[in-house]
C-alpha cells in the first residue's frame, strides 16, 4: 500500500473555496479511480482514468474535476466546495479495469464547513 | 449500471460463531466480484475475488465466498469469527468499473 499516497490526510475548507486533493501510485497501474465513502453508501465512484488524458465520470461526479497529465498522478479538485461534499475520499488504482481488485490508498478525511 | 446490495447493516457475533454476510447483485452480463475489508481508520483491502472457475473462492484470513450466478449473489463466509475480524466488510462487483455495496459493519465479542 505504500505504491499509492494521497495528501492531504485532513483537510479543512470553506464552503465555496476550491480545493485539490493529491493521488500518487508508483505502480504504473493504467487505471485510476477516486471514490467518496459516505455512512449508508459505501463507496461511490466518482472519476475515473484508463490511461494519462483519459478521464471519464462515475457515479456522483458533480461539481468534482479531474486530470491525469501524468500515468503517476491523479489529482481530484472541488471547484467550488460544498458542506455535502464532506466526506472520506479514497483514490485507488489497478492494471485493469475489470479482472483484478484495486489498490487503496489511505484517504483524505475532507471537512467542508 | 450494475448496482450492488449488502442485507445486514450492522452484525455483532460472539468470537467463533459463524459469519455469512450476503451480498446480492444487478447486472445482465458477465461481472467479476470482490469482497473488501475496512479495518477501523484504514483504507479498504482486497479479501477475495471471483472471476471465473470454481464459483467457490477462497481468500485470506479463512475467508471465503460463494458465487451462485442464478441468484445473483456472493455471499461471504467464515466458519469462525475472531475478534481482529470486526472491521466493515464491502461487496463489489465490476462490469466496467468498481461498484460498492453500502457495507457491513462486523462487530465481534470477545
Amino acid at each position: 500500500d505504500a505504491g499509492i499516497t494521497q495528501s492531504p490526510r485532513y483537510k479543512i475548507t470553506e464552503t465555496g473555496r476550491q480545493v485539490t486533493l493529491m493521488c500518487h501510485q508508483t505502480w504504473s497501474h493504467s487505471y485510476m479511480f477516486w471514490y467518496r465513502q459516505d455512512l449508508g453508501h459505501g463507496l461511490r465512484l466518482i472519476y475515473y482514468s484508463a490511461a494519462a488524458d483519459i478521464t471519464d465520470k462515475g457515479e456522483v461526479p458533480d461539481g468534482y474535476v479531474v486530470s491525469r497529465s501524468k500515468t503517476e498522478n491523479f489529482p481530484l479538485t472541488l471547484e467550488s466546495a460544498t458542506r455535502s461534499q464532506t466526506s472520506v475520499y479514497f483514490c485507488a488504482s489497478s492494471e485493469a479495469s475489470d479482472i483484478y481488485g484495486y489498490t487503496f490508498g489511505s484517504g483524505t478525511r475532507l471537512t467542508v464547513v | 449500471a450494475q448496482s450492488v446490495s449488502q442485507h445486514n447493516h450492522h452484525v455483532i457475533l460472539s468470537e467463533a460463531a459463524s459469519l455469512e454476510l450476503g451480498c446480492n447483485y444487478s447486472y445482465g452480463g458477465t461481472v467479476n466480484l470482490f469482497w473488501y475489508v475496512q479495518y477501523p481508520g484504514q483504507h479498504l483491502q482486497l479479501l477475495l475475488k471471483y472471476f471465473s472457475g470454481d464459483p467457490l473462492v477462497k481468500g485470506i484470513k479463512g475467508f471465503e465466498a460463494e458465487f451462485i450466478k442464478s441468484k445473483f449473489s456472493f455471499n461471504l463466509r467464515k466458519p469462525s469469527v475472531q475478534w481482529s475480524d470486526t472491521a466493515e466488510y464491502f461487496c463489489a462487483v465490476n462490469a466496467h468499473d468498481m461498484r460498492f455495496g453500502a457495507g457491513t459493519r462486523l462487530t465481534v465479542k470477545p
